[in-house]
């Protein structure tokens, strides 16, 4: 199994400005995903990401409020840019296992609580 | 969309099985059933998946109708440490570079209780 950090693990922030967060996975892997839960929801994803290609956003996030880096194989950065209080919001990451190869077992991050004020 | 339903909420006493229900009546063909679980500020964990047929591991047991309509999750002696969301998934059995994701809906919060 896969196991990964994330940081920070919570950040309060002010409306306007921009955080970005970092995932760090023990292993290579191809696939990672960021995911949003907001309070009281389920988890909505945001965007796949491969390494050595663009993401791929999901319908209703878009690349200029949700950057996103894959240098390589074992880690991302996903940006949250000109932060509303709409944006506060539990923020994961999760990786497929590569090793998995016949089914769908994602490894998920603890996850960064961003309040935006 | 998630294509699954899923009751709110359920409880059940410790030590007893905890049978969690879940529809998914327009499933296709080539499409698994996948339950995760969320622990209480932690991210989702995997706990089983299946096709057609019944699946068992270490942490639980997963039932699926014939018709694969409906699955049933089974906690076969549930503790305090199982209360947490559970979430039944359909998802497309992944191929080589095919995107993998999860779809997830509201889920069934399950507590248990003492």
């Amino acid at each position: 199994s896969a196991v990964i950090s994330q940081k920070p693990s919570r950040d309060i922030c002010q409306r306007g400005t921009s955080l970005t967060i970092q995932c760090q996975v023990d292993s290579q892997v191809t696939m990672m995903f960021w995911y949003r839960q907001q309070p009281g929801q389920s988890l909505t994803l945001i965007a796949t990401a491969n390494q050595g290609s663009e993401a791929t956003y999901e319908s209703g996030f878009v690349i200029d409020k949700f950057p996103i880096s894959r240098p390589n194989l074992t880690f991302s950065t996903l940006t949250v840019s000109n932060m509303s209080p709409e944006d506060s919001s539990i923020y994961l990451c999760s990786v497929e296992d590569g090793t998995a190869t016949s089914f769908n077992e994602q490894f998920f991050g603890p996850g960064t609580r961003l309040t935006v004020l | 969309d998630a294509k699954t339903t899923q009751p709110t909420s359920m409880d059940c006493a410790e030590g007893r099985a905890a049978n969690l229900p879940c529809n998914h009546s327009t499933i296709s063909g080539n499409e698994y059933v996948y339950w995760y679980r969320q622990i209480h500020s932690q991210g989702p964990q995997y706990i089983i998946h299946g096709l057609k047929n019944n699946e068992t591991n270490e942490m639980a047991s997963l039932i699926i109708t014939e018709d694969r309509k409906s699955s049933t999750l089974i906690l076969p002696h549930a503790t305090l440490r199982d209360t947490a969301v559970y979430y039944c998934i359909v998802s497309p059995r992944p191929s080589t570079g095919a995107n993998s994701k999860l779809t997830f809906g509201k889920g069934i919060t399950l507590s248990v209780r003492p």
